[in-house]
């Protein structure tokens, strides 16, 4: 019931393309669903967050869109760019706990 | 805000000696975690601080492991009589208290220990 299931599990895209990547989840006490980015031998760094009361959330390129019903989603990487190429984690905490669940990654190649 | 460092970047070790690992925080971050992630995984959660007190501990976090936060600043991590399979990137983050619901963590580069 901690687990948080993301896919796919690696991603090609054309520059220009959108980039999407799922997420779901099963502890409806989770209330707070960050995305994070990670280049090779880097520290994982936030892109974006969003919180169960709002079903959408967009900063810049990049948009989460957030199923409560479905306990699902989703990040959005509008126009993608060959700097977008990195690796791709969900996340979700809450539950009495400030630790956070991570997916397993979706590796992204965004190619020129 | 300077981000959150760890040290040493990297750490070669061989099995069975120990090894310690340092994090500082983003300053005025009252809470600091750390997180182990293998290659092609997700980051796992080990164990977390509010402050000096140590709240929450993974069953990852063997007897071998030990970690503090003296006085609510940096921390250690410790991993006694290393194992192969302690070979990971060893991860620290930190957020601040929002007031309600569970805070932004911001991580560091992390530390790679190779245990050989």
């Amino acid at each position: 019931q901690q687990q948080v299931k993301q896919s796919p599990q690696s991603l090609i895209v054309q520059k220009g393309g959108i980039s999407i990547i799922n997420c779901a989840y099963e502890n409806t006490a989770f209330d707070y669903f960050p995305w994070y980015q990670q280049f090779p031998g880097k520290g994982p760094a936030l892109l974006i967050a969003i919180r169960p009361d709002v079903s959408e959330k967009k900063e810049g390129r990049f948009t989460i869109s957030f199923n409560k019903s479905a306990k699902q989603f989703s990040l959005h990487i509008m126009d993608s760019q060959p700097g977008d190429s990195a690796t791709y984690f969900c996340a979700a905490s809450g539950s009495g706990t400030y630790k956070y669940i991570f997916g397993t990654g979706t590796r992204l190649k965004v190619l020129a | 805000d300077t981000g959150v460092s760890q040290n040493p970047r990297h750490k070669i070790t061989k099995r069975g000696q120990n090894v310690t690992f340092r994090c500082d925080p983003i300053s005025e971050h009252n809470r600091l975690y750390w997180y182990r992630q293998t290659l092609g995984q997700g980051p796992e959660f080990l164990t977390y601080f509010q402050n000096e007190a140590q709240l929450e501990k993974s069953r990852l976090l063997s007897d071998r492991f030990s970690a503090e936060r003296p006085k609510g600043s940096f921390s250690t991590l410790e991993i006694q009589r290393t194992e192969q399979g302690d070979s990971a990137m060893y991860l620290c983050a930190s957020s601040r208290t929002s007031g309600g619901g569970t805070d932004t963590q911001y991580f560091g580069p992390g530390t790679r220990l190779t245990v050989l």
